[in-house]
Parts: structure tokens; C-alpha cells; sequence
């Protein structure tokens, strides 16, 4: 079946350090995958996606790389900041006739200043 | 602005009560589905609807009923409210896939249900 495992929170760095956050899935095909990113008190919001192998998604300085050989699709940025502490979330949209999106179960990140 | 709006925003029922949580897009997707999240389990699907006269049950459907008589709306119903459905509800909404190229949800931003 479809899935995705991140890794469990909370992360808390310190600003301007690096951050990863872990996301492997598990499908039948080839799913679309995404990252989406949630602010205290706020609906998701879409931060980032990839369609197909080796593409790289980026934005506001994250970036994510879909690995098939590894079913990843870890999330990065370089120097983080205090405007970055949310929760992120790891998506697998496997498409087809259900076009269900498969969500993981969030990761805090907490950015100390 | 185009996106998808959900209304109310905060709501507090008693137990046994039924409500409706509203949920309205306009771009036209054909694509809806509904989630809740509760803390440390993240989102999960209580039901989704792939066009318009078309419904089906996600991960949580029990208590929970939705129609799609239009594309746009895609209203969910409480029949009798019960504090386990304590949480927030998120709509979203989206295109679908075409040539492989998947754009991912719009999420609304959420009402947050208190049942006592």
C-alpha cells in the first residue's frame, strides 16, 4: 500500500543552522510527493513538491530531492530561521482515480533564536 | 481571492447536536476531501469526493456524512456530535493529475470543533 514516514518530532535547532528532516514513502507506482508546511493557527500550506525522480523541489530557501532508490524525499535548508518553527509535513500523492493524498504525521520544527 | 474557504472558523456543540462544516472552492477543482487533525496523529481522511454526484469514505468517515451536488461546495455534516470528534477540520481541494504532473492540495484554513 501507499504510506510515508517522517521523522518525529520536535526538532529544535538553534538559528542559521542546517536542517533535515526525514521522509520515506512506501507505493505501487511512482507518486507525485510534496512538502507542506503548517504555522501555528493556520490551515497547510504547500512548501515545496516533486513529480518524478531526481527532481528537486525548492522554495524559500528548502529543498527536497526525490530519490527513488531510497523512496525519499528528505527536507533541507541551509540556515534556518526563527519565522521557520512550524509543523512540516511529508505528502504522497499517488494519483489515479482516487487522487487521495497520503499525508505523514508532522514533524516540529522549533528555531531558537 | 481564489482558494478554499471554510466557515465557521471556531464552533462549540453540545453533545448530541449535528452541524454542518462548510467548505466552498472556486477554481474550479475537481478534487475535494476532508481531514482532521488531532494532536500526534496528524491528518487523517474522513471522506472524499472526486467530482460532483461523487462521494467515497477515507480513513475516519464514522459520524461524519458529506454531498457533492455542485463543484464547488462540499459541505460536511455532524449527525450527532460526540466529544471524540473534538478537533480541527481541514477541506482542501485539487486538480487532478494530468500527464503526470500532480499540483498537490489547497488547503482551507481550518474550524477548529470543540464538543462538550
Amino acid at each position: 500500500g501507499n504510506s510515508v514516514t517522517q521523522m518525529e518530532g520536535p526538532v529544535t535547532l538553534s538559528e542559521e543552522a542546517f536542517l533535515t528532516i526525514n521522509c520515506t514513502y512506501t507505493a505501487t507506482g511512482y507518486p507525485s510527493l510534496f512538502w507542506y508546511v503548517q504555522y501555528p493557527g493556520e490551515g497547510l500550506q504547500l512548501l515545496l513538491k516533486a513529480t518524478k525522480a531526481d527532481d528537486k523541489g525548492s522554495n524559500k530557501g528548502f529543498e527536497a530531492t526525490y530519490r527513488k532508490e531510497t523512496t525519499s524525499f528528505h527536507l533541507e535548508k541551509g540556515s534556518v530561521q526563527v519565522s521557520d518553527s512550524a509543523v512540516y509535513f511529508c505528502a504522497s500523492f499517488p494519483g489515479g482515480a482516487t487522487n487521495k493524498l497520503i499525508f505523514g504525521t508532522g514533524t516540529l520544527l522549533a528555531v531558537q533564536p | 481571492n481564489a482558494g478554499v474557504t471554510q466557515t465557521p472558523k471556531f464552533q462549540v456543540l453540545k453533545t448530541g447536536q449535528s452541524m454542518t462544516l462548510q467548505c466552498a472552492q472556486d477554481m474550479n477543482h475537481e478534487y475535494m476531501s476532508w481531514y482532521r487533525q488531532d494532536p500526534g496523529m496528524g491528518l487523517r481522511l474522513i471522506h472524499y469526493s472526486v467530482g460532483a454526484g461523487i462521494t467515497d469514505q477515507g480513513e475516519v468517515p464514522n459520524g461524519y456524512n458529506v454531498s457533492r451536488s455542485t463543484t464547488e461546495d462540499f459541505p460536511l455534516r455532524l449527525l450527532s456530535a460526540a466529544p471524540s470528534q473534538t478537533s480541527v477540520y481541514f477541506c482542501a481541494s485539487s486538480t487532478r493529475c494530468r500527464g503526470g504532473i500532480c499540483y498537490g492540495y489547497t488547503f482551507g484554513s481550518g474550524t477548529r470543533l470543540t464538543v462538550v
